[in-house]
């Protein structure tokens, strides 16, 4: 079973629009929760890197929020753009070198 | 652009084979990733080496191993090739080997068995 299970598996938006992703894990022990996201056939990049003690983070109009009590993060997408679709994947790990990925929520933001 | 460059973009090969997929890490970072993300599936961690020594493995089949020059770029080499290791191979470094540094991606190597 993966550690780390994010929904909706797809999700498809009009320009505009706000959406939020969700990821829930069961890594334990936890250091950090990231946030990346990958448009098709390219490298993934990163949005967010949380650590435990925090529990919102922003990049432009990228949010996420990490609960870590209930072991869930979302990341909510603001006023979304055509350049925002693409793959987005939760990422949670102890450190650098252990790190469990999700596989991903496919976003297409239509206009 | 992270900074990481991987070569070759694309690879088209035969089963059997065996291929090399080169990384060079960001200026600075002594670490190095590799990981595999076969079609409409997660990335998969295979391998990471700091600084020259082999650090943590993943789902690394025994076909394949890395290593990471004094140079710091790193080479994958993949043998004996079947038709599911067609895949995108991503190389990714960061400046330290633990903790939450970020980790930068390249742009991947698109290798395809036929």
């Amino acid at each position: 079973k993966n550690q780390v299970e994010q929904s909706p598996q797809s999700l498809i938006i009009l320009e505009g629009k706000n959406c939020t992703l969700q990821c829930n894990y069961t890594v334990s022990p936890f250091s950090n929760l990231r946030w990346y996201k990958q448009d098709t056939g390219r490298g993934p990049v990163s949005l967010t890197i949380m650590t435990f003690s925090e529990n919102t983070k922003s990049n432009g109009r990228y949010t996420a929020t990490l609960d870590a009590d209930t072991k869930q993060s979302s990341l909510h997408i603001t006023a979304s753009q055509l350049s925002d679709s693409a793959s987005y994947i939760c990422v949670v790990g102890p450190n650098n070198n252990d790190m469990r990925f999700g596989a991903g929520t496919r976003l297409t933001v239509k206009p | 652009d992270s900074g990481v460059t991987q070569t070759p973009k694309h690879l088209i090969t035969a089963t059997g084979q065996r291929v090399t997929l080169r990384c060079s890490p960001r200026s600075g970072d002594l670490s190095v990733y590799w990981y595999q993300q076969s079609l409409d599936q997660g990335l998969q961690f295979l391998i990471q080496y700091y600084n020259g020594e082999e650090r943590a493995k993943g789902n690394i089949l025994e076909r394949f191993s890395a290593q990471q020059f004094p140079d710091l770029h790193s080479e994958l080499n993949l043998s004996s090739l079947e038709l599911g290791d067609s895949a995108l191979y991503f190389c990714a470094s960061s400046v330290s080997g633990m903790g939450s540094y970020e980790q930068y991606f390249g742009p991947g190597t698109r290798l395809t068995v036929t």
